[in-house]
């Protein structure tokens, strides 16, 4: 079975400054999906960029860039120029591409600090 | 787009009620999923349904659980004879067919159980 991990509960970055959050996954799949979700506080989860498992360049939205390492089955998330806006728990997501169900992580609370 | 919608938002009810949620997805989106998420966890998948047919279902769904998809629109989840560990956030998604798609989920039903 499928499990994902992210081992940083709680994580707190000044405003402007870079912070990257981990995630490791555990999968004998050979093609799936990645993704990382956000869920702002007492909002809707939102999805903040997805890596396919088959391509080596990582993918890049923004501010919002992936260190994947498909060897080491993990999946980071790196956030330059941090926002306020950017406070929430994020989840990391593995999908294996049968019925595109998504496995969570226990998610990281990220606190952006002014 | 007007998004996923779920009601109601909060939903409080003795022990041994029965309750409803409903999820009414993003109109072209043929697929739906369910998901349990408890307090400092991530979502668990609950169930999924392609169009009208429930094509997956996790065993965290016991026999007290049932969705539907009537016509392939809205969802709705029952809980029949609740307990208090169904306490919980229900989150809906929904999303286009094929891999690699983003799934978009409601605000979430908030259960709890008195």
């Amino acid at each position: 079975a499928q499990t994902v991990t992210q081992s940083q509960p709680e994580m707190s970055v000044q405003e402007a400054e870079t912070v990257t959050l981990s995630c490791t996954y555990d999968t004998s799949e050979s093609n799936y999906y990645l993704f990382w979700y956000k869920q702002p506080p007492s909002r809707q989860m939102i999805l903040v960029i997805r890596q396919e498992a088959y391509k080596q360049q990582n993918a890049t939205e923004n501010r919002f860039s992936v260190n994947f390492q498909k060897a080491a089955k993990s999946f980071s998330l790196k956030i330059s120029d941090s926002q306020l806006g950017d406070t929430a728990m994020y989840f990391c997501a593995f999908d294996g591409g049968a019925t595109n169900k998504l496995i969570f992580g226990t998610g990281t609370l990220l606190a952006v600090q002014p | 787009d007007t998004g996923v919608s779920q009601n109601p938002r909060h939903k409080i009810t003795k022990r041994g009620q029965n309750v409803t949620f409903r999820c009414d997805p993003i109109s072209e989106h043929n697929r739906l999923y369910w998901y349990r998420q408890t307090l400092g966890q991530g979502p668990e998948f609950l169930t999924y349904f392609q169009n009208e047919a429930q094509l997956e279902k996790s065993r965290l769904l016991s026999d007290r659980f049932s969705a539907e998809r009537p016509k392939g629109s809205f969802s709705t989840l029952e809980i029949q004879r609740t307990e208090q560990g169904d306490s919980a956030m229900y989150l809906c998604a929904s999303s286009s067919p094929g891999p690699f798609v983003a799934q978009h989920f409601g605000d979430g039903t908030r259960l709890s159980i008195l």
